[in-house]
């Protein structure tokens, strides 16, 4: 099964501020990995999909990047709506894994 | 617009049985993977279970195998997931999910299910 290791697990940080989040897998999972935001008593929203391709109607201040086992999630500059918990997941195969999650919470 | 909507949650002792319905629109059901996943309390996000549109193949996580059992009615565009033998770390949100091949991207709000005597 694949492991997802996600850093850090939590990251406090101003508006404005540009923030990287990152996500390692023990194996290689070429592209398949999506990012999700979820706030308090809400579901999970998609941000970014095939690792860096933004879901429609996501803020372009929301990038991804990577690809193997090395992926990174950047807000290029940070909104009061941004503060969240920000997860990863694999799809390359069953189980899907998600990452341990990242609190972004305001300095 | 997709909609998703859980129900059948609900408060059920140790060793009991529950199942979960998640009723569909917006979209053709029958022509998409769809999805189980949990958050238990204070805690991250857990793949549950999967069944696909084609050929009904279903997958379980480890956690949930030979207990649980992910089933869809696509006349009914109707996702379910019967839960067996609960135990208390089974306590938690469930949600269902649509799953394309790069994630889920939409999502139910969530049905919670806690298991306690």
């Amino acid at each position: 099964d694949i492991q997802l290791t996600q850093s850090p697990s939590f990251l406090s940080a101003s508006v404005g501020d540009r923030v990287t989040i990152t996500c390692r897998a023990s194996q290689g999972i070429s592209s398949s990995l999506a990012w999700y935001q979820q706030k308090p008593g809400k579901a999970p929203k998609l941000l970014i999909y095939a690792a860096s391709t933004l879901e429609s109607g996501v803020p372009s201040r929301f990038s991804g990047n990577g690809s193997g086992t090395e992926f990174t999630l950047t807000i290029s500059s940070l909104q009061p709506e941004d503060f969240a918990t920000y997860y990863c997941l694999e799809l390359n195969s069953y189980p899907l894994t998600f990452g341990q999650g990242t609190k972004l919470e305001i300095k | 617009e997709v909609q998703l909507s859980e129900s059948g949650g609900g408060l059920v002792q140790p060793g009991g049985s529950l199942r979960l319905s998640c009723a569909a629109s917006g979209f053709t059901f029958d022509s998409h993977a769809m999805s189980w996943v949990r958050q238990a309390p204070g805690r991250g996000l857990e793949w549950v279970s999967s069944v696909n549109n084609n050929d009904g193949s279903t997958y379980h996580a480890d956690s949930v195998k030979g207990r649980f059992t992910i089933s869809r009615d696509n006349s009914k565009s109707t996702l379910y997931l019967q839960m067996n033998s609960l135990r208390a770390e089974d306590t938690a949100i469930y949600y269902c999910a649509r799953q394309l091949p790069w994630g889920f991207d939409s999502w139910g709000q969530g049905i919670l299910v806690t298991v306690s005597s």
